[in-house]
């Protein structure tokens, strides 16, 4: 079965460190990978997504095969980075999984 | 931009009671999901819908049922709630095309209390 793991349930940087949120992902055949965001008090809504390869909010994310991950990465965290961070995997055809989640804390 | 709108942002039910959820649309997406957030769980989909009367479960269908009458309209129905369905509930809709662009537009969440 599809799954989705991001092994941090927490994760606290100060202002200006680097940031990796880890993903992990299991799926046989060729994945589409997202990132979702949730601000405080904002509804959920889509960081980035692999297949664009693009930079939102100075955030990446490299899809690796070899090792199955989607890590999402920031050379400098910002405070307004603070928020509720998951993983997604939508296998071809189907329906969203999403990983159980990630909250990320940046300390002034 | 599109708008996805949850009838409340806060509900207390009893035990028992039959609660409703209503999720609206203003973009004439075809696709309608209903998603349960729960600290360390995540997202865990219940019912989806591709279209007007159609209904799908999802993985956690247990307790619930859905009704799609209108295309911008999905709602979701706990028949008879337990304590165990307290959570914060994820409206979400999607453009025709799931092999399209994969951006799922949530609305802002109804967190139900079941007391």
């Amino acid at each position: 079965a599809q799954r989705v793991t991001q092994p941090e349930k927490l994760l606290s940087v100060f202002k200006g460190a680097p940031v990796e949120l880890k993903c992990n992902y299991s799926y046989s055949g060729s994945p589409e990978l997202f990132w979702y965001v949730q601000y405080s008090r904002q509804r959920l809504q889509l960081l980035l997504r692999h297949i664009s390869r693009e930079s939102i909010k100075g955030f990446t994310a490299d899809l690796n095969k070899g090792e199955t991950s989607f890590h999402l990465k920031k050379p400098f965290a910002q405070e307004e980075d603070s928020a509720m961070y998951y993983c997604a995997l939508r296998p071809y055809g189907q329906n969203f999984v999403f990983g159980p989640g990630t909250r990320l804390s940046v300390l002034p | 931009d599109v708008k996805v709108t949850q009838s409340s942002r806060y509900l207390v039910k009893r035990t028992g009671e039959k609660v409703f959820l209503e999720c609206v649309q203003d973009m004439d997406h075809e696709n309608m999901f209903w998603y349960r957030q729960d600290p360390g769980l995540g997202l865990r989909l219940i019912y989806f819908s591709y279209d007007v009367k159609m209904k799908e479960k999802g993985d956690i269908p247990e307790g619930y049922s859905v009704s799609r009458e209108k295309k911008e309209r999905f709602s979701l129905i706990l028949e008879s709630a337990s304590t165990n369905q307290t959570s914060m509930y994820l409206c979400a809709s999607v453009p025709e095309d799931l092999s399209g662009l994969g951006i799922q537009y949530f609305g802002a969440g109804t967190r139900l209390s079941v007391l």
